[in-house]
C-alpha cells in the first residue's frame, strides 16, 4: 500500500500568517490512464468529521476560502494557507485515492500560537 | 445532504458490531460508499467500498475476512458489520462519499462518526 507522510506534525501559527504543509508519498499519484493526480486534503476540526478542502491538488471544495491552495505533482505535495485565521486550527490530512487501499497521511496538528 | 449514522456500541472482544448509514436528502442508491475508520489519536483508515447497486465490495486487506459493507436501497441505508472485535477495534467509523457518481471521487460527505469501544 502506498505510504503517505507529512510534515511538520505539529505547525504553531499565527494568525495572519502563511502557512505551509507538505505530504509526500511512497509512489507517485499520477494516474497515466487519464492525466489526473489523486490527492486530497481535509482538515478535521476538534470533536468534528474531517471536512474535504482540495481535491486532485489544487480543485478547491465547494465554500473552501481561496486562502487554501495546493500544489504539487509526483509524489510531493503542499497545502497552503496564505493568512491562517483562528477557524483554521485542526488536524489536516493528506489522503491519495490512485488505488486501492486508499490511505491518509498521519495528520499536522495546526494550533494558534 | 446529510449521512445520519446508527448510534454508540460497547461490545465485548469477541463480538461483532453492524453501523448504519442512513441518507437525508440524498439518493443513497446512486452513489458508492465507504468506510473510514479513526482509533483514538490516530490518523483515519480506509475500510473498504460498497457499489451502488450493493454487489460489488473492495475491502482494506486489514479487514478483510471480518468486514461486510452491505447496503438496502428500499431504505437509502448502508451497512458496515465487523467481526471478532478485539481492542484494537475500538474506533470512531465514518462512513463517507460523495455527491457524485464515480467510484473514484473525493469524500465531500461524511456521516458524523459511530463510536464502538471495545472492552471486556
Amino acid at each position: 500500500e502506498i505510504v503517505m507522510t507529512q510534515t511538520p506534525l505539529s505547525l504553531p501559527v499565527t494568525p495572519g500568517e502563511p502557512a505551509s504543509i507538505s505530504c509526500r508519498s511512497s509512489q507517485s499519484l499520477l494516474d497515466s490512464t487519464d492525466g489526473f493526480t489523486y490527492l486530497d486534503w481535509y482538515l478535521q476540526k476538534p470533536g468534528q468529521s474531517p471536512q474535504l478542502l482540495i481535491y486532485t491538488v489544487s480543485y478547491r471544495a465547494s465554500g473552501v476560502p481561496d486562502r487554501f491552495t495546493g500544489s504539487g505533482s509526483g509524489t510531493d505535495f503542499t497545502l497552503k494557507i496564505s493568512r491562517v485565521e483562528a477557524e483554521d486550527v485542526g488536524v489536516y490530512y493528506c489522503m491519495h485515492r490512485i488505488d486501492f487501499p486508499w490511505t491518509f497521511g498521519q495528520g499536522t496538528k495546526v494550533e494558534i500560537k | 445532504v446529510q449521512l445520519v449514522q446508527s448510534g454508540p456500541e460497547v461490545k465485548k472482544p469477541g463480538a461483532s458490531v453492524k453501523v448504519s448509514c442512513k441518507a437525508s436528502g440524498y439518493t443513497l442508491s446512486s452513489f458508492y460508499m465507504h468506510w473510514v475508520r479513526q482509533a483514538p489519536g490516530q490518523g483515519p483508515a480506509w475500510m473498504g467500498i460498497i457499489n451502488p447497486s450493493g454487489d460489488t465490495t473492495t475491502y482494506a486487506q486489514k479487514f478483510q475476512g471480518r468486514v461486510t459493507m452491505t447496503r438496502d436501497t428500499s431504505t437509502s441505508t448502508v451497512y458496515m458489520e465487523l467481526s471478532k472485535l478485539t481492542s484494537e477495534d475500538t474506533a470512531v467509523y465514518y462512513c463517507a462519499g460523495s455527491e457524485s457518481t464515480g467510484s473514484n471521487d473525493p469524500f465531500d460527505l461524511w456521516g458524523q462518526g459511530t463510536l464502538v469501544i471495545v472492552s471486556s
